[in-house]
């Protein structure tokens, strides 16, 4: 598999648990945020995304929460499964009026244990 | 399967060469993002085409270049090759229709090594 990322944050779950991946955010002026996830080999996948209007969303088994006073960002997963291992990135856009361009952070590695 | 095909999948060359990396994005999508995720950088974005026209750019080198042609696939070319290039470059495609959406659908990304 890719090599991706071999200094990444590595966050250890156990089967079933709630992970909670953080993301601290560069630009005060960002007004919306994507969490990707990206398995081993594969490019990256959108999971769920949030605008600055709001501090929560839910998705399936996925909550995203959003403090923009201390521009943090977190991805709740409930119920972690051996098949959400993988390399999770927050994104944030700093483009707008028809195009953008994403920054991603540095990604943190989610490893399942059974 | 995200619809985004990128070939090829692995490159391995040597320094001081050019490569050309190519991207047909989903059917429909026209805009075409080139990232570069190396093991110290990250996803690093590059530049944005939409239907044919540069959009946005970011850390891209001036060695390399890219464009986007009316079938509105893309070619990422990368000359004067260093070590320090290695890495995975991934495409991406949205609709991009004017809205601002961020959801963009990657492709499986082409590997070079430059030895």
């Amino acid at each position: 598999g890719e090599s991706v990322g071999l200094h990444l944050p590595t966050l250890s779950v156990q089967e079933g648990d709630n992970s909670i991946i953080n993301c601290a955010y560069s630009n005060s002026a960002s007004d919306y945020f994507i969490w990707y996830k990206q398995e081993s080999g594969k490019g990256p996948q959108f999971i769920i995304d949030i605008r600055s209007n709001m501090d929560k969303r839910q998705g399936q088994r996925v909550t995203v929460l959003l403090n923009k006073t201390v521009k943090h960002l977190s991805l709740q997963i409930a119920a972690t499964q051996p098949g959400d291992s993988a390399v999770y990135f927050c994104a944030e856009t700093l483009g707008s009026g028809g195009y953008n361009k994403l920054i991603f952070g540095a990604g943190t590695r989610l490893a399942v244990h059974p | 399967d995200s619809g985004v095909t990128q070939t090829p999948k692995h490159l391995i060359t040597a320094t001081g060469q050019r490569v050309t990396l190519r991207c047909s994005p989903r059917s429909g999508d026209l805009s075409v993002y080139w990232y570069q995720q190396s093991l110290d950088q990250g996803l690093q974005f590059l530049i944005q085409y939409y239907n044919g026209e540069e959009r946005a750019k970011g850390n891209i080198l001036e060695r390399f270049s890219a464009q986007q042609f009316p079938d509105l696939h893309s070619e990422l070319n990368l000359s004067s090759l260093e070590l320090g290039d290695s890495a995975l470059y991934f495409c991406a495609s949205s609709t991009n229709t004017g809205g601002d959406t961020g959801e963009l659908f990657f492709g499986e990304g082409s590997r070079l090594t430059v030895l």
